[in-house]
């Protein structure tokens, strides 16, 4: 069976800090990934996600990156932090084809505070 | 914009007593939609996903239909383990990926 991991569970970084989560999937080939964040009292906004390695498609202009060097790791990052960076950080991945790809599993989540 | 919206934010149920959660969608292209249960601190756990109008999916107390329109999460008789945030997203196609528009949650307490 499949298992998605992020790590770490939390964190707490100063403003300015860089940032580096990690997604790891396991169970399954080609995946497609994404990356989430949930804020309080909102819906989940789509952040990146990526159909191969190297292959990384931006939704919202923001102060965050990512990056997929391995076929079933996600990595999200930023050189700077913000306040409006904290929040809860969902990774998720699908099947790579068919019906089935329309069906997101997510991760644990990490919860990030910047102060 | 694709758009989905949860009502009501929140439902407070007496143990056994059943309701139904409602979801509003407008995606372009709708290839899904989906429900997950998210529990505190956690990430969302899937449900179901419901391809076409008319469609229904059962799991032991929860039940859910898709319209045109709108998609609903039946809860039978629930238990105080059914207490989470239930989350619904309309599933879009965008350059090769799967997108989810969700909506902010109905948050269900089930009391004793």
């Amino acid at each position: 069976s499949q298992t998605i991991h992020q790590w770490p569970a939390t964190l707490v970084q100063p403003v300015g800090s860089p940032l580096s989560l990690e997604c790891t999937v396991e169970g399954t080939s080609n995946p497609n990934l994404y990356w989430y964040r949930q804020a309080a009292g909102r819906g989940l906004q789509l952040l990146f996600y990526s159909v191969g390695i190297g292959q990384i498609s931006s939704e919202v202009p923001q102060n965050l990156s990512a990056s997929r060097p391995q076929d079933r790791q996600f990595i999200l990052s930023s050189k700077k932090l913000l306040l409006s960076d904290s929040g809860f950080y969902l990774c998720a991945w699908s099947p790579a084809s068919g019906r089935a790809s329309e069906t997101q599993y997510f991760g644990p989540g990490t919860r990030l505070l910047v102060l | 914009e694709d758009q989905v919206t949860q009502s009501p934010e929140a439902l407070r149920l007496q143990e056994g007593e059943s309701s139904s959660l409602n979801c509003s969608y407008t995606v372009s292209g709708l290839r899904g939609l989906f429900w997950y249960r998210q529990d505190p601190g956690k990430g969302p756990e899937f449900l179901f996903t419901l391809y076409s109008a008319g469609e229904e999916k059962e799991k032991e107390r929860l039940k859910a239909t898709l319209t045109k329109k709108e998609s609903f999460l039946h809860i039978t008789a629930p238990k105080p383990e059914d207490s989470a945030t239930y989350l619904c997203a309309g599933g879009g196609l965008t350059g090769g990926g799967n997108k989810l528009t969700f909506g902010t949650g109905t948050q269900l307490k089930v009391e004793l």
